[in-house]
C-alpha cells in the first residue's frame, strides 16, 4: 500500500523567504508523485508533477521539487515566498498498475507568509 | 471548456435527510473520482469510476452511493445524512491511460454540513 507523509501541518515564513515543504512517500514500485495547491475556499489546483522524466520538476508560480529515491522523498520549494503563495499544500502519490489510479494524499501543510 | 464542476456548493442538511450531490465533467475524461476532505486528514477517496456504468468503492465508502449513468457525470448521493458526513466533497477526473498525463482535475468542491 502507499501512503504519502507531510511533515508540519503549519509552515510560517517571511515574504522573500525560502518556503520548504516536506513530502515523504511508501511505495513499492516507482511512484508517479503530485503537488497540489488550495487556495481558501476553492479546488485543488496542480503545481508539478514527477513521473520519472527528470527528478527536478520545475511547477507554476515559481515552485519546484525534487525526487529523491534514496530519502523518498519529494519536497517543495520556492526560493522567496510571495504573500500570494499562502495556501494549503497537498502532495499526493498515484496509484501504481492498471486499474482505479486514484490518488493518496498526505494530510496538508498550511502555508502562512507573513509581511 | 468549464471542465469539472460541483452542484451545488454549499448544503445543510438534518441528521438522517438524503441528498445528491453532481459533479459534471466536459473534458470527456473516463476516470472519475469523489473525495472528502477533513481537516488534517487530507483528501480521502470515498467511490470512484473508470467508466460510464462502472462505479467501485474506495476507501470510505459507507454511508454513500454513486452513479455513473453518463460519461460526463458522476453523482455521489447520501441516504441518510449523519454528522459524520460534515466534510466538503471534491470530484476529480482524469483522463485515460494514453499518454503521460496522469494527473487529476478537480472540482471547486461542495461544503457539507449535517446537523
Amino acid at each position: 500500500a502507499q501512503s504519502v507523509t507531510q511533515l508540519g501541518s503549519h509552515v510560517s515564513v517571511s515574504e522573500g523567504a525560502l518556503v520548504l515543504l516536506r513530502c515523504n512517500y511508501s511505495s513499492s514500485v516507482p511512484p508517479y508523485l503530485f503537488w497540489y495547491v488550495q487556495y481558501p475556499n476553492q479546488g485543488l489546483q496542480l503545481l508539478l508533477k514527477y513521473t520519472s522524466a527528470a527528478t527536478l520538476v520545475k511547477g507554476i508560480n515559481g515552485f519546484e521539487a525534487e525526487f529523491k529515491k534514496s530519502e523518498t522523498s519529494f519536497h517543495l520549494t520556492k526560493p522567496s515566498a510571495h504573500m500570494s503563495d499562502a495556501a494549503e499544500y497537498f502532495c499526493a502519490v498515484s496509484d501504481q498498475g492498471r486499474g482505479r489510479r486514484a490518488l493518496t494524499f498526505g494530510s496538508g501543510t498550511r502555508l502562512q507568509v507573513q509581511p | 471548456n468549464a471542465g469539472v464542476t460541483q452542484t451545488p456548493k454549499f448544503r445543510v442538511l438534518k441528521t438522517g435527510q438524503s441528498m445528491t450531490l453532481l459533479c459534471a465533467q466536459d473534458m470527456n475524461h473516463e476516470y472519475m473520482y469523489w473525495y472528502r476532505q477533513d481537516p488534517g486528514m487530507g483528501l480521502r477517496l470515498i467511490h470512484y469510476s473508470v467508466g460510464e456504468g462502472t462505479t467501485a468503492k474506495g476507501e470510505v465508502p459507507d454511508g454513500y452511493n454513486v452513479s455513473r449513468l453518463k460519461k460526463q457525470n458522476f453523482l455521489l448521493g447520501l441516504e441518510s445524512a449523519a454528522p459524520s458526513q460534515t466534510s466538503v466533497y471534491f470530484c476529480a477526473s482524469r483522463p485515460p491511460e494514453a499518454g503521460r498525463t496522469k494527473e487529476q482535475y478537480f472540482g471547486p468542491g461542495t461544503r457539507l454540513t449535517v446537523t
